[in-house]
């Protein structure tokens, strides 16, 4: 089975800080995605990579950026932390779409920005 | 812009009763499309899966989905509900042309009633 691992379940920061969210995958997947989840608006892309040291913005990058310096690893970095980055972050990692293999997600962050 | 839309914010039904969550797309390019499905502090788990072939497609947990390429629908059903089938829905339609994103819908909340 695919795992697909975050690191923290819950965490808290203060704003102003800086956070780091990440993300493991052990299924040599070319694609990794960054996604919040709010209430009523579904899953949002925030970044995605194809590929090591490839990013690509998704629909909501303002305010994140990310980075993947090794294949399975795939960061979310929040430069300084806002209230209203207070979601759920999930992340996926797949094969690239021409090899029709769905989107494998992990458990989630739930982040609180204080 | 390229859209998902799950009509039904929240549905409640009875334990034994049939189901049906609707989700309908834009666009105009073939699309792939899943349904997952996302229990309380979860990650999302993939219930099925559309690439081509039979628009018919079987997934875990007794569901189903039917690919309508005329009304760019891909609806999700289950004759006989359990109650622990209570959870939120989501629909996702990708592109093979967008690289490997994913557009999800809002999300159905189910919930059973005994």
């Amino acid at each position: 089975d695919v795992k697909v691992t975050q690191s923290s379940r819950y965490l808290v920061k203060r704003t102003g800080e800086k956070v780091f969210l990440e993300c493991v995958q052990d299924m040599d997947h070319e694609n990794m995605f960054w996604y919040r989840q709010d209430p009523g608006l579904g899953l949002r892309l925030i970044y995605f990579s194809y590929d090591v040291k490839m990013k690509e913005k998704g629909d909501i990058p303002e305010g994140y950026s990310v980075s993947r310096e090794k294949k399975e690893r795939f960061s979310l970095i929040l430069e300084s932390a806002s209230t209203n980055q207070t979601s759920m972050y999930l992340c996926a990692s797949s094969r690239p779409p021409g090899q029709n293999q769905p989107q494998h997600f992990g458990d989630g962050t739930r982040l609180s920005i204080l | 812009a390229q859209s998902v839309t799950q009509p039904d914010i929240h549905i409640t039904v009875s334990e034994g009763a049939s189901l049906e969550l609707r989700c309908n797309y834009s666009y105009g390019a073939t699309p792939y499309l899943f349904w997952y499905v996302q229990s309380p502090g979860q990650g999302l788990q993939l219930l099925l899966k559309y690439f081509s072939g039979d628009t018919l497609v079987q997934g875990i947990k007794g569901f189903e989905a039917e690919f309508k390429r005329s009304q760019s629908s891909f609806n999700l059903r289950k004759p006989s509900v359990h109650w622990s089938d209570a959870a939120e829905y989501f629909c996702a339609v990708g592109f093979y042309n967008q690289g490997g994103k994913l557009i999800f819908g809002q999300g159905t909340e189910l919930s059973v009633k005994p």
